[in-house]
């Protein structure tokens, strides 16, 4: 069974526009929610987390929108630039446990 | 610190050969992990020690993939004998007990089975 279901698989956007990532989980003992950015020919790295107690966290241009009862997150980026073009990753998982990854989303802003 | 370090960066082999990537983990990481990334199947977690004890490989395709992890700064993922659908990027992460800010990943191993 898929953990994490992730949703578009790729994303164009207009340079300036919101691009908007969305995933769903299964397990609702889940305590922690990463999103994980991808540059061609390297590793992902953590972009930005949150925990289920809060329903939102922004950081710069990257905002996490959480929905507890609906078990699903979304990662949304204000004023995509061009170099925003990446691969992202959700995950779900219970802290020093593993984390379950989504299937990724390619994201490509035109500027 | 020099984060998570793979190696090789590229490898080519040929159907059948013996192929190990190698994985040194940050320094007093406890926890690492190796994952597989494909087109179609995304990351998928293969293997994850903690203190250098394996706790889940129920990743692991078959049995010709073997991963050991005789200290904790380091760790090697053998494939014996490598088919050409092993062919992927190989990733290898480490990260703490009760470190909220998840994992970090090496550069990979970008491995092509001939």
């Amino acid at each position: 069974q898929q953990q994490v279901k992730q949703s578009p698989q790729s994303l164009i956007v207009q340079k300036g526009g919101i691009s908007i990532i969305n995933c769903a989980y299964e397990n609702t003992a889940f305590d922690y929610f990463p999103w994980y950015q991808q540059f061609p020919g390297k590793g992902p790295a953590l972009l930005i987390a949150i925990r289920p107690d809060v329903s939102e966290k922004k950081e710069g241009r990257f905002t996490i929108s959480f929905n507890k009862s609906a078990k699903q997150f979304s990662l949304h980026i204000m004023d995509s630039q061009p170099g925003d073009s990446a691969t992202y990753f959700c995950a779900a998982g219970l802290t020093g446990n593993q984390f379950y990854f989504g299937t990724g989303t390619s994201l490509t802003v035109i500027p | 610190d020099a984060g998570v370090i793979q190696s090789p960066r590229h490898e080519v082999t040929e159907m059948g050969q013996e192929v190990t990537l190698r994985c040194k983990p940050i320094s007093g990481h406890d926890y690492l992990f190796w994952y597989r990334q494909t087109m179609m199947r995304g990351l998928e977690l293969l293997i994850y020690f903690n203190n250098n004890v394996p706790i889940d490989d129920s990743g692991m395709p078959e049995d010709r993939f073997s991963a050991k992890m005789p200290n904790a700064s380091f760790s090697t993922l053998k494939i014996q004998p490598s088919e050409p659908r092993d062919s992927a990027v190989y990733f290898c992460a480490s990260r703490s007990t009760g470190d909220y800010y998840g994992y970090t990943f090496g550069s990979g191993t970008r491995l092509t089975v001939v």
